[in-house]
Parts: C-alpha cells; sequence; structure tokens
C-alpha cells in the first residue's frame, strides 16, 4: 500500500518570496506522483504530475516538482510566490496498478503582502 | 457546459430530511467518486464507481446512498444524517485505464463541491 505525508499543515512566505512545500511517498512499487491545488470554494485542481522519464516535472502558474527517488520525495517549488497563490495543496500518489489516488492531509500555504 | 458540475452548491437539512447531491461529467469519464472533505480532517474516500459498477465502498454510514446510471450522472443520496456529517462533498472523475502501464498515471478531476450543513 502506498502513503503520502505532507510535512505542515500551513505554510506561511511572504510575496516574492521562494514557495517550497513538501511531500514523502511511500510505496513498496515505482509511484505516479501528484500534486493537487485548491482555492477556496473550489474543488481540487491538478497542479502536475510525475509518470515516468524527467524527474523535474513544470507545472501550470510557474510550479514545479523534482521526484527523488532515493529520498522518497516530490516536493513542490515556485520562485516567487503570488498573493492568487494562497490555497490548499495536496499531495498523491498512486502504485502497484491502483488507479484511485493516496491523498496527503493538505498544506495550506498564506501569502503575505 | 464542461467539466465536472455538482448540485446543488450549499445544502442545509435537518436530521430527518431526505435529500440527494448531483454530479455530472460532460468530459467521457468512465470512473466516478464521492470524497468526504471536513475541516481539519485528510480527504476521505466515500465510492467508487467504474464503468456505472460500485467497485469501492470505503465504510460508508448506509444513511449514505449512492446512485450511478449512467456513467456520467452520480448521485449522492441522503437520509437521517448527523451533524458530523456536516462537510464538503466532492465529486470527481477519471478515465479509468484497464490493467496497463499507464494504469497508475490516473488524474482526477473534481466538481466544486456540495457544502452540506446538516442541524
Amino acid at each position: 500500500a502506498q502513503s503520502v505525508t505532507q510535512l505542515g499543515s500551513h505554510v506561511s512566505v511572504s510575496e516574492g518570496a521562494l514557495v517550497l512545500l513538501r511531500c514523502n511517498y511511500s510505496s513498496s512499487v515505482p509511484p505516479y506522483l501528484f500534486w493537487y491545488v485548491q482555492y477556496p470554494n473550489q474543488g481540487l485542481q491538478l497542479l502536475l504530475k510525475y509518470t515516468t522519464g524527467a524527474t523535474l516535472v513544470k507545472g501550470i502558474n510557474g510550479f514545479e516538482a523534482e521526484f527523488k527517488k532515493s529520498e522518497t520525495s516530490f516536493h513542490l517549488t515556485k520562485p516567487s510566490a503570488h498573493m492568487s497563490d494562497a490555497a490548499e495543496y495536496f499531495c498523491a500518489v498512486t502504485a502497484g496498478g491502483s488507479y484511485i489516488p493516496t491523498f496527503g492531509r493538505g498544506t495550506s500555504l498564506i501569502v503575505h503582502p | 457546459e464542461t467539466g465536472v458540475t455538482q448540485t446543488p452548491r450549499h445544502l442545509v437539512m435537518g436530521m430527518t430530511n431526505k435529500k440527494s447531491l448531483k454530479c455530472e461529467q460532460h468530459l467521457g469519464h468512465n470512473a466516478m467518486y464521492w470524497y468526504k472533505q471536513s475541516a481539519k480532517k485528510p480527504l476521505e474516500l466515500m465510492f467508487v464507481y467504474n464503468f456505472k459498477e460500485q467497485t469501492e465502498n470505503n465504510s460508508v454510514p448506509s444513511r449514505f446512498s449512492p446512485e450511478c446510471p449512467n456513467s456520467s450522472h452520480l448521485f449522492l443520496h441522503l437520509h437521517t444524517l448527523q451533524p458530523e456529517d456536516s462537510a464538503l462533498y466532492l465529486c470527481a472523475s477519471s478515465q479509468e485505464v484497464a490493467a496497463s502501464g499507464n494504469s497508475g498515471a490516473n488524474v482526477l478531476t473534481f466538481g466544486a463541491g456540495s457544502r452540506l450543513t446538516v442541524l
């Protein structure tokens, strides 16, 4: 079975600062990894995904994530935070032929002016 | 209309009422999901339908009754709910891929949710 741990339920950054949201996974087989974002009063939407190939994955809105197998991590980054990035971010994993993703508990990103 | 549409967006009901949540997708997907999202709790998978057949029931109380008449529509029938059932109920759909090399890269498309308050 797979699992996901998101370190930090809240991350606070200033506008223009680097955003780093941490995600570690556990899987006995090669995983597929996802980041979703949820804006207030909305459902989740896909930011980016890693399947195979290049380990640095670029997503929408300037976000990117790097798959590091040795560290079992898939951290999400953005060089410069914008006020509109304030939202809840969820890391998810599927593996072993199961098509139902396992979600992390979510990290709330707060952006200060 | 495109994407996943959920109605109603907000619902207030008493514990003795019977109501239903509706979800509709126009993406040609074959799998549909119900999730419960409560404050301070992880996203909880409730039910999964694959080609109209229920494939997952995550120990959900019988006061929640799903219905999937076709691959485009999913309902959640509610009766005799408790105040702790108050939450955001999210519907999602995906292109289910059978056992194949890409079977794990399953991207879910979510609706905006139905905010349920049980008095």
